[in-house]
């Protein structure tokens, strides 16, 4: 089976850098993703890891340690914007499955 | 701009109804698949398709069933509602050999079952 570990919540404030941790226990593994939830909104597609190391996207970034079953996501210049929920997710044999989310709370 | 999109965004069903959600893609996707989601559990996948016809179970697919005619459509069965499947239900679709596009996801259908 698979299962992953994330913090429930997490709070910061305007303009700080933030990072959410991912640890998973799979028994197939391709690849890590991170994916952005807004309230009452649909998850929406961040970053895709299948190599150790940090893929950088603008303020955001993911990093993978294929080794130690272990990623972050990592926001800097935290905006209100990016209040929302933050799920991380393994990709496995022809399918995703999903930690339990990190809810972030950005204040001013 | 592509889509997922859901047929219902809120719906009341009484318990024994069967209940159909429909999901719709336009990016040709092959793959579609059918989550719910509940407070402190995160994403639970029910089932999925990698092809027309073509269906296999994910973690939770007790209580339901699905059907894929058209690539483009995926539907979600719920055989006879139980107030245990109140939920936000998301369907999404992908390629299969695109990870780094991820999945692509509807807003969403919020059954309730009273």
């Amino acid at each position: 089976g698979q299962s992953l570990e994330q913090p429930s919540e997490v709070t910061a404030v305007e303009g700080a850098i933030v990072q959410i941790n991912c640890t998973y226990q799979t028994s197939g593994f391709y690849g890590l993703s991170w994916y952005q939830q807004h309230d009452g909104g649909a998850p929406t597609f961040l970053s895709y890891n299948a190599l150790d190391g940090l893929e950088e996207t603008g303020r955001f970034s993911s990093f993978l340690s294929r080794s130690d079953s272990y990623g972050y996501l990592l926001l800097q210049e935290l905006q209100m914007k990016d209040s929302a929920s933050y799920f991380c997710a393994v990709l496995g044999f022809q399918k995703l499955v999903f930690g339990t989310g990190t809810r972030l709370l950005v204040s001013p | 701009d592509v889509k997922v999109t859901q047929s219902s965004r809120y719906l009341v069903k009484r318990t024994g109804e069967k209940v159909f959600l429909e999901c719709v893609q336009d990016m040709d996707h092959e793959n579609m698949f059918w989550y719910r989601q509940d407070p402190g559990l995160g994403l639970r996948l029910i089932y999925f398709s990698y092809d027309v016809k073509m269906k296999e179970k994910g973690d939770i697919p007790e209580g339901y069933s699905v059907s894929r005619e058209k690539k483009e459509r995926f539907s979600l069965i719920l055989e006879s509602a139980s107030t245990n499947q109140t939920s936000m239900y998301l369907c999404a679709s992908s390629y299969t050999e695109s990870f780094n596009y991820g999945y692509t996801f509807g807003s969403g259908t919020r059954l309730t079952v009273v």
